[in-house]
């Protein structure tokens, strides 16, 4: 069964600093992964997205991802964080069932905080 | 248009009221969700629509009545609800293949008092 685990609910980072964002995942099947991010008081945005194509994946604000299979990975990346960047983050895997209804599979979060 | 566009922003009702969100996307996309979310959590799948029809029904309270008149159009009808209720409540659309990303709106929050 596909599941997905994000470690770290809370991540503070100074202003300049590398951001890390880990997610591990868990699929019997190759997994379609994504990154959402939500910023306070509004909907989900989609960051980027793994689908089988090149590993390392280039989202939007600079954010990038790497599918790591051997490590069941898709840890989010970037460089250099900025104020804006403070939000809650979300990584989900694709399930899809029998009938072949599809689901998102979510973890449970990170908020992150970018100090001055 | 890349957007799902929902209304209202804010709805405040009492647990006799009887009110409606709407959510609208012009992207082509056939299969719709509805999704509730409580704070600092991830958003809880309610109903899925493919092709305009009910597809997953995750076992919602009967007071959460959806619609889907046609493929841009999805409804939440709510009726007698819950404190317990109040949250978020946020509509998405996809392509239908696995690979695809949701597109969400912006959500509509929703107190009960």
């Amino acid at each position: 069964a596909q599941s997905v685990t994000q470690l770290g609910s809370h991540v503070s980072v100074s202003e300049g600093a590398l951001v890390l964002l880990r997610c591990n995942y868990s699929s019997s099947v190759p997994p379609y992964l994504f990154w959402y991010v939500q910023y306070p008081n509004q909907g989900l945005q989609l960051l980027l997205k793994y689908t089988s194509a090149a590993t390392l994946v280039k989202g939007i604000n600079g954010f990038e991802a790497e599918f790591k299979k051997s490590e069941t990975s898709f840890h989010l990346t970037k460089p250099s964080a900025h104020m804006s960047d403070a939000a809650e983050y979300f990584c989900a895997v694709t399930l899809t069932e029998a009938g072949n209804n599809r689901k998102l599979i979510w973890g449970l979060g990170t908020s992150l905080a970018v100090n001055p | 248009d890349t957007e799902v566009t929902q209304t209202p922003k804010h709805l405040v009702m009492g647990m006799t009221n009887k009110k409606s969100l709407k959510c609208e996307q012009h992207m082509g996309h056939r299969a719709m969700y509805w999704y509730k979310q409580k704070a600092k959590k991830p958003p809880e799948l309610m109903f899925v629509y493919s092709y305009e029809k009910l597809s997953i029904n995750e076992s919602v309270p009967s007071r959460f009545s959806p619609e889907c008149p046609n493929s841009s159009l999805l409804n939440l009808h709510l009726h007698a609800l819950q404190p317990e209720d109040s949250a978020l409540y946020l509509c998405a659309s996809s392509q239908e293949e696995r690979r695809g990303g949701y597109t969400f709106g912006s959500g509509t929050r929703l107190t009960v008092v």
